[in-house]
C-alpha cells in the first residue's frame, strides 16, 4: 500500500524555467510534508517542508503548495538551476514519531 | 556542526553471514532514525531510536534490529544476510524538537550481498 506517490519518474526542464514536482498521498493523518533532494551516492539532504495546517511554504527558490482536499502536494522550483540536477523525494510523516514514509522520487534534469 | 556519519561506507557480505552498520547523529540531537533504499522498494523505514529506546518500526522482519547507545550513537545489525538485504543503509538524525519533520541524513552504507 503506497500511502505516497510520485507519479512521475522523471522531469526534464530547461534552465532559468519553473520545474514543478508532484505528489499524492492517502494517509490524512499524515501532519508534515516534506521534500528531499538527493545526487547519486550520496544521502538526501533536507529541501522544504509545510504543516498539513498550510497551503503555502516558501523558502528562497523553493515553494510547496499543499491541497488537502485533493491529497496533493507539489514543489515548485523557480528558477530551475544545473545544479538542482538530482532526484527529489517527497516524504510524510505522522505526529506518531519520526517515521518517514517516502514517495518513489522523481529524477529531475535541468539542462542548459 | 559535524553532519551524520556512517560507517562504513561501503560493504560485501556472503549470505548467511551478519552485519553491524554504524552511525553517528549530528551532535545535540536524540533520535536516530534507520531507511534501507534499494531500486524495487524505494526507500522504506527500519525503525527509530530515541533515548536508547526504539520508539517506532517498520515491516521488516525480525532478522534487522538496532539499538542506540547512551550518546545517542546507533547501530543496527542484520543476521542471516540473503540476496535481497543488498541496498543503501541510511542513517538520519533529528533534534528532540522536531517541530517541523525535519531529518538530516548520512551518506549511507552501501552493503552488497554475494
Amino acid at each position: 500500500d503506497q500511502q505516497v506517490k510520485q507519479n512521475s519518474p522523471s522531469l526534464s526542464v530547461q534552465e532559468g524555467r519553473i520545474s514543478i514536482l508532484n505528489c499524492d498521498y492517502t494517509n490524512s493523518m499524515f501532519d508534515y510534508f516534506l521534500w528531499y533532494k538527493k545526487y547519486p551516492a550520496e544521502g538526501p539532504t533536507f529541501l522544504i517542508s509545510i504543516s498539513s495546517i498550510k497551503d503555502k511554504n516558501e523558502d528562497g527558490r523553493f515553494t510547496v503548495f499543499l491541497n488537502k482536499s485533493a491529497k496533493h502536494l507539489s514543489l515548485h522550483i523557480v528558477p530551475s538551476q544545473p545544479g538542482d540536477s538530482a532526484v527529489y523525494f517527497c516524504a510524510a510523516r505522522t505526529a506518531a514519531g519520526n517515521k518517514l514514509t517516502f514517495g518513489g522520487g522523481t529524477r529531475v534534469l535541468v539542462k542548459p | 556542526k559535524a553532519g551524520v556519519t556512517q560507517t562504513p561506507r561501503y560493504l560485501i557480505k556472503t549470505r548467511g553471514q551478519q552485519v553491524t552498520l554504524s552511525c553517528s547523529p549530528i551532535s545535540g540531537h536524540r533520535s536516530v532514525s534507520w531507511y534501507q533504499q534499494t531500486p524495487g522498494q524505494g526507500l522504506q523505514f527500519l525503525f527509530e531510536y530515541f533515548s536508547e529506546t526504539q520508539r517506532n518500526k517498520g515491516n521488516f522482519p525480525g532478522r534487522f534490529s538496532g539499538r542506540q547507545f547512551s550518546n545517542s550513537r546507533s547501530e543496527m545489525n542484520v543476521s542471516t544476510l540473503e540476496l535481497g538485504d543488498s541496498a543503501l543503509y541510511l542513517c538520519a538524525s533529528s533534534p528532540l524538537t522536531f517541530t517541523s519533520g525535519e531529518q538530516y541524513f548520512g551518506p549511507g552504507t552501501r552493503l552488497t550481498v554475494t
